[in-house]
């Protein structure tokens, strides 16, 4: 049984399309998060969630809105996908947002946007 | 900016011997440390932890190191097995609100 699991697993798109990842978590915990891991393999944070309120929102473009229906769920919307959005997405989850706290990470979302 | 440096790429050992995986900082706000180990095709998953109240912490055959007044850290496996053959990700935060910075990753291979 998956913890965190977030689909589709690949993701291949054009330019300009609007696409949405859907990521959920079965551990109960309150904070989930999205790292991009682009093409030097930096894992960067993008946003993280804690009961569903936005704590977390380093400089990425507006064009990526998350949705956080409820603390089980943070689904990434990206409006007007450009090249520069390929990379893959992980999603995380963790107990609390404190940091230092060991994150649960999704298996990815390879986004290729032609 | 990197603030968390690995900068071995990669490291192949012998079955049986010790792999050093070396993680530098230059943030002296950072007093967690930790580290996770990549399989291609899944997400990180977490593999130890440090507070840099400590410098030493150990979990089976992974010990990490730390030594706050060079900005290092270093995760042993001792001894190695095939099955640690993988990308290896350090990454710090400090205490509150603060979101995990991750370095670059080392691929670590074991050959048999």
């Amino acid at each position: 049984d998956t913890a965190v699991s977030q689909t589709p697993k690949y993701l291949v798109t054009q330019m300009g399309n609007d696409k949405s990842i859907k990521c959920e978590q079965n551990l109960g915990h309150d904070t989930m998060y999205w790292y991009k891991q682009d093409s030097k393999k930096f894992l960067k944070i993008m946003f993280s969630y804690n009961n569903k309120e936005l704590i977390i929102n380093e400089t990425v473009p507006n064009r990526f809105s998350p949705k956080s229906p409820d603390k089980a769920h943070l689904n990434l919307h990206i409006n007007s996908l450009e090249l520069g959005d390929s990379a893959v997405y992980f999603c995380a989850s963790s107990q609390d947002s404190e940091g230092g706290e060991k994150l649960f990470f999704g298996s990815g979302t390879q986004l290729s946007v032609l | 900016d990197q603030q968390v440096k690995q900068n071995s790429p990669s490291l192949s050992v012998q079955e049986g011997r010790i792999s050093i995986l070396n993680c530098d900082y230059t943030n002296s706000m950072f007093d967690y440390f930790l580290w996770y180990k990549k399989y291609p095709a899944e997400g990180p998953t977490f593999l130890i932890s440090i507070s840099s109240i400590k410098d030493k912490n150990e979990d089976g055959r992974f010990t990490v190191f730390l030594n706050k007044s060079a900005k290092h850290l270093s995760l042993h496996i001792v001894p190695s097995q095939p099955g640690d053959s993988a990308v290896y990700f350090c990454a710090a935060c400090y205490s509150g609100n603060t979101p995990l910075v991750f370095g670059k990753g080392t691929r670590l291979s074991v050959i048999a």
